[in-house]
């Protein structure tokens, strides 16, 4: 799987965007995108996946650029109950029992 | 409905004691995984199973890692003779059946293993 590089650590206000970036320049045409995060002593969780198209859940936005090689994540409106390890990961289309590859994560500190 | 649950939380070994995992997946999930994550690191894979059937196994550290799943529901992960090194989180994750929505991962919220 293609390689992820993530800022170790950031912060945010709350209330306010988080924008949490990651390069994965040498991504394949079939590779996703997925976003991951891991809130203390607890597993990891899903938020988002995409292939190119920008997409929205009830949880966060993921915007692609349109080279493929990077994506920012968006909690749009970051509580302290978001703080956590955000896990970004590339992984071959969306094959069943295609295992996950974790990297170092960006860990987000969201104030008061 | 219910997630994936994992037993114990927390387990203290002695070392060279052997100790056993448990997972209990999400009802009619068919994929399993098992991962561990050492302090400060993000989660390595160990092994995947589909229903009872370990298809890969490229992950686990040593032969003293052994995982099985023989009615493909609840899976245990077992460790012999363990080591300081095994110290880690054991995380396990479960995948819907194809066909039923995105191929995320379920995850556990994981054994805490502790070997002195």
């Amino acid at each position: 799987d293609a390689k992820t590089t993530q800022p170790p650590s950031m912060d945010c206000a709350e209330g306010r965007a988080a924008n949490l970036p990651c390069n994965h320049s040498t991504i394949s045409g079939n590779e996703y995108v997925y976003w991951y995060r891991q809130i203390h002593s607890q597993g990891p969780q899903y938020i988002i996946h995409g292939l190119k198209n920008n997409e929205t859940n009830e949880m966060a936005s993921l915007i692609i650029t349109e080279d493929r090689k990077s994506s920012t994540l968006i909690l749009p409106h970051a509580t302290l109950r978001d703080t956590a390890v955000y896990y970004c990961i590339v992984r071959v289309a969306e094959e069943y029992g295609n295992k996950l590859v974790f990297g170092a994560g960006t860990i987000l500190r969201v104030k008061s | 409905g219910a997630g994936v649950s994992q037993s114990p939380r927390y387990k203290v070994a002695k070392r060279g004691q052997d100790v056993a995992l448990r997972c209990d997946p999400i009802s009619g999930h068919v994929s399993l995984f098992w991962y561990q994550q050492a302090l400060g690191q993000g989660p390595e894979f160990l092994t995947y199973f589909q229903n009872e059937a370990q298809l890969d196994k490229s992950g686990l550290p040593s032969d003293r890692f052994f995982a099985e799943r023989p009615e493909g529901s609840v899976s245990t992960l077992k460790i012999q003779r363990t080591q300081q090194e095994d110290s880690a989180v054991y995380l396990c994750a479960s995948t819907a059946p194809p066909g039923q929505g995105v191929y995320e991962q379920y995850f556990g919220p994981g054994t805490r293993l502790t070997v002195t």
